[in-house]
């Protein structure tokens, strides 16, 4: 079983819309959570990063929340645009880069 | 701009062919990489470098070897192809251990064994 689980698999809304996106995990001991955005045939890129301190982490119109004592993190998008279509990937590290986790990912779709 | 380069984005290869997946770092990072992602799956790690000549395998290594010479430079190596080994190979570097480094992604390695 994935020690990282996304929901949902995947999502359409529609342009200047809100969405959140959750991710589960098990990961123990947790060091850190990153969220990526990876486009469709690119590499993931990096949006936030967080460790057990931090409840929460802003880039832009991406806010991240963490809930360490529940083991869960939310993405949420505000104002989405076309440009976000992509998979969000929810990563957690129990120790150090070495050892990272990774969720199957959240495939987002805005359409207009 | 930091930059992580796969040096092929699309191959095509044959069963029983040897198949060889470069990926180069512009920043000096000593922790390398490999990773296969595939349809449902998270990503999941074939073997990381955190030093030159030193490789630690990750969760799926069978089928797979890697080299590493120089710090910026590190090889995924298929000995011997097989059709289930068609994935997408991303790489990936960052600083040393460390819970505020980034990690930055290549921008991936579509291959197909037929």
């Amino acid at each position: 079983k994935n020690q990282v689980e996304q929901s949902p698999q995947s999502l359409i809304i529609l342009e200047g819309k809100n969405c959140t996106l959750q991710c589960n995990y098990t990961v123990s001991p947790f060091s850190n959570l990153r969220w990526y955005k990876q486009d469709t045939g690119r590499g993931p890129v990096s949006l936030t990063i967080m460790t057990f301190s931090e409840n929460t982490k802003s880039n832009g119109r991406y806010t991240a929340t963490l809930d360490a004592d529940t083991k869960q993190s939310s993405l949420h998008i505000t104002a989405s645009q076309l440009s976000d279509s992509a998979s969000y990937i929810c990563v957690v590290s129990p120790y150090n880069n070495n050892d990272m986790r990774f969720g199957a990912g959240t495939r987002l779709t805005v359409k207009p | 701009d930091v930059k992580v380069t796969q040096s092929s984005r699309y191959l095509v290869k044959r069963t029983g062919e040897k198949v060889f997946l470069e990926c180069v770092q512009d920043m000096d990072h000593e922790n390398m990489f490999w990773y296969r992602q595939d349809p449902g799956l998270g990503l999941r790690l074939i073997y990381f470098s955190y030093d030159v000549k030193m490789k630690e395998k990750g969760d799926i290594p069978e089928g797979y070897s890697v080299s590493r010479e120089k710090k910026e430079r590190f090889s995924l190596i298929l000995e011997s192809a097989s059709t289930n080994q068609t994935s997408m190979y991303l790489c990936a570097s960052s600083l040393a251990p460390g819970s505020g480094n980034t990690i930055y992604f290549g921008e991936g390695s579509w291959l197909t064994v037929v």
